[in-house]
């Protein structure tokens, strides 16, 4: 049963600590999107790439965060330093190219004190 | 620019009402993707249905049941004879199709809650 797995699935960290979110996704998917949730704003995108390429993240301070892809099978999101407004909930999805699916992953609840 | 609006924050209902969750987007898209992702009290984001824009039968699984009308920009979701276990936060999101990925664009949710 092929799924996007997230680790860690909690996180609490100080303010001002670096922290590293990792996706790994489906094998042989070729999409993956960063999504974040929180109370306020709701779901939005915050990246996403295909075939390791970024093609859009402007939805991230791009200050603080950054995401990439050291291969096909991982994905990573990370902030530094971090900041108690970055406290959510980080979901990965993944999925093939011009396909409408996504397969979400359980997501990363992020808390910065 | 694609927008998902779901108006109804909250609703509650007791067990075996029947209930719509509304759905209305916009797109500039003639090729789009409709969606209704459920996420329990656990967090994680399950998917519910697909529907594209080229196709708008009504669906129906099990107790579950989709509207789709282009015409009016709206995708709703029924739920008949409701249960304890449908109390969830629901999703409407859409994707803008082939020009951009299929990124998902959400609304802002809608609250169940089924009391028994």
């Amino acid at each position: 049963d092929a799924r996007v797995t997230q680790t860690p699935r909690h996180k609490v960290t100080e303010m001002g600590q670096e922290v590293t979110m990792r996706c790994q996704p489906i094998l042989g998917h070729n999409t993956v999107f960063w999504y974040r949730q929180t109370m306020m704003q709701g779901l939005e995108l915050l990246a996403y790439f295909r075939n390791r390429a970024p093609l859009d993240d402007s939805g991230m301070p791009k200050d603080r965060f950054s995401a990439e892809m050291p291969d096909a099978t991982l994905a990573t999101l990370k902030i530094q330093p971090s900041e108690p407004r970055d406290s959510a909930v980080y979901f990965c999805a993944s999925g093939f190219a011009l396909r409408p699916q996504q397969f979400f992953g359980p997501g990363t609840r992020l808390t910065v004190l | 620019a694609q927008k998902v609006t779901q108006a109804q924050t909250e609703i509650s209902v007791v067990e075996k009402e029947d209930v719509t969750l509304d759905c209305v987007y916009e797109t500039r898209d003639t090729t789009y993707y409709l969606f209704w992702y459920k996420q329990p009290p656990s967090g994680e984001l399950v998917f519910l249905i697909r529907r594209n824009s080229f196709d708008e039968q009504n669906e129906i699984s099990g107790r579950y049941s989709w509207n789709f009308q282009k015409s009016t920009s709206s995708f709703n979701f029924t739920i008949t004879a409701s249960q304890v276990v449908d109390s969830a936060v629901y999703f409407c999101a859409l994707s803008d199709g082939e020009t951009s990925g299929s990124r998902l664009t959400f609304g802002e949710g809608t609250q169940l809650t089924v009391n028994p």
